[in-house]
């Protein structure tokens, strides 16, 4: 059974800091790996898409990394600010799988 | 705006009560899903259309019926809720294809939520 774990669960950093964010993931079977991004009391932007194939994406000043082998993805968030300030989700789709198993999220705040 | 929206975005009901939830994708997809995000827990998957296939999670109560008239419109109908079922309720889409029986599934988008209460 896929579980899928994120660490910190919270994290306080200035604004300006470059920051990581972990995901792991139990089995390594993955058809893709979804990164979101949710505002308190709102739905879920998707923020990057990881096939299994590849190793990373980026968009802006994210950047998301895939090691299926070891069963970890991070999202590497530069020069963070404010407006950044949200919890993060991972979640994974297994091979031939509708399903996206996700992690419980690491909450952000990027204090000014 | 992710081009899926939900109605209500805040509903208060009664155990007794019978409501209907409401999601529509303008995106063209072909998929749509139901997920249930509780406090302190992960996102679960409730219900899923999928290439006009209804997959349905097993440990979903039968208090909740979905039903997909079409690609667009995805609809979680709710009866004798309890408290316990309050939570903010996700829709999403995606588009997914099937070429000579192989599946491949894309991002998926998700929808603003509907808060729901149960008294």
């Amino acid at each position: 059974k896929q579980e899928v774990t994120q660490i910190p669960a919270a994290l306080s950093v200035p604004e300006g800091e470059n920051l990581v964010l972990n995901c792991s993931f139990t089995d390594s079977a993955i058809y893709n790996l979804q990164w979101f991004r949710q505002d308190p009391g709102k739905g879920l932007t998707s923020l990057l898409l990881i096939q299994s194939s590849q190793r990373e994406q980026t968009s802006g000043r994210l950047n998301a990394s895939l090691d299926k082998s070891s069963g970890r993805s991070t999202l590497y968030i530069a020069a963070s600010q404010p407006g950044d300030s949200a919890t993060y989700l991972c979640a994974v789709r297994g091979d031939s799988s509708y399903k996206l198993i996700f992690g419980s999220g690491t909450r952000l705040l990027v204090r000014p | 705006e992710t081009g899926v929206t939900q109605t209500p975005r805040h509903l208060v009901m009664g155990m007794t009560n019978k409501k209907s939830l409401k999601c529509e994708q303008h995106l063209g997809h072909n998929a749509m899903y139901w997920y249930k995000q509780s406090a302190k827990k992960p996102l679960e998957l409730m219900f899923v259309y999928s290439l006009e296939e209804r997959v349905e999670n097993n440990s979903v109560p039968s208090r909740f019926s979905p039903e997909c008239p079409n690609s667009s419109h995805l609809f979680l109908h709710l009866h004798t809720l309890q408290p316990e079922d309050s939570a903010l309720y996700l829709c999403a889409s995606s588009q997914d294809r099937r070429t000579s029986g192989v599946y491949s599934y894309n991002e998926q988008f998700f929808g603003p939520g509907t808060r729901l209460t149960v008294l």
